[in-house]
């Protein structure tokens, strides 16, 4: 199966700096990376995705780029807001699977 | 509109006592997942449904079991639940493999 590789592990940034997490995986032929957000008691829900055939994906203060040759994806909150503290997963299918390995989490806190 | 729903939010069962959790969804997604979340760390599989065909994990105990009677109904099975598996429940749903996955609410399970 994939294995999915997260980091750091916590990540305190102050408000309106930027936060960076960055995941490895070692399947080369996986294809979709999604991230996730779950804040406290809370379900994960997805916030961005890249495929392979794509380097960078940006959605508002958020964005995520891939490479590929490197096998790592990583995550890009810019002007962070208190509201973006939570725990962040990324994950990746094996190649000859579908199902979804989410790397440890990384919890980011936004200091006012 | 609730898309993935999952009951009850909370549960608390006896050592020993056979306990379900059930998840419903409207999204008419052809995979449901059953994820287990222990505290501070990442998702992990414990089995799927890609339309009518099951598909368990190579580690998920065999105290664990899944039924799903139809497209929107999931049901975990635990048949003999110990302190060990206390963890938050994840149900999640994605319309073909390899698309993003939509979580539901999840289900607190606590053993005493």
């Amino acid at each position: 199966g994939e294995n999915v590789e997260q980091h750091p592990s916590t990540l305190s940034v102050q408000e309106g700096d930027s936060a960076v997490i960055k995941c490895t995986y070692s399947d080369s032929a996986s294809n979709y990376f999604p991230w996730y957000k779950q804040e406290l008691g809370k379900r994960p829900q997805l916030i961005i995705d890249i495929r392979s055939n794509v380097g960078e994906k940006k959605d508002q203060r958020i964005a995520v780029t891939l490479n590929k040759t490197a096998k790592h994806f990583s995550l890009h909150i810019t002007e962070t807001q208190p509201e973006d503290s939570a725990v962040y997963f990324c994950a990746a299918p094996a190649s000859n699977d579908y199902k979804l390995s989410f790397g440890a989490g990384t919890t980011v806190t936004v200091r006012a | 509109d609730a898309m993935v729903i999952q009951n009850p939010r909370y549960q608390v069962t006896q050592f020993g006592k056979p306990v379900t959790l059930s998840c419903s969804q409207t999204l008419n997604h052809n995979v449901m997942y059953w994820y287990q979340q222990k505290s501070s760390q990442a998702p992990k599989l414990l089995f799927h449904y890609y339309d009518k065909d099951f598909n368990n994990e190579a580690d998920t105990p065999d105290n664990f079991q899944s039924r799903r009677p139809n497209t929107s109904f999931c049901f975990l099975d635990i048949r003999s639940p110990g302190l060990g598996d206390a963890a938050m429940y994840l149900c999640a749903t994605s319309r073909v493999p390899g698309d993003g996955y939509t979580f539901g609410s999840g289900t607190r399970l606590t053993v005493v």
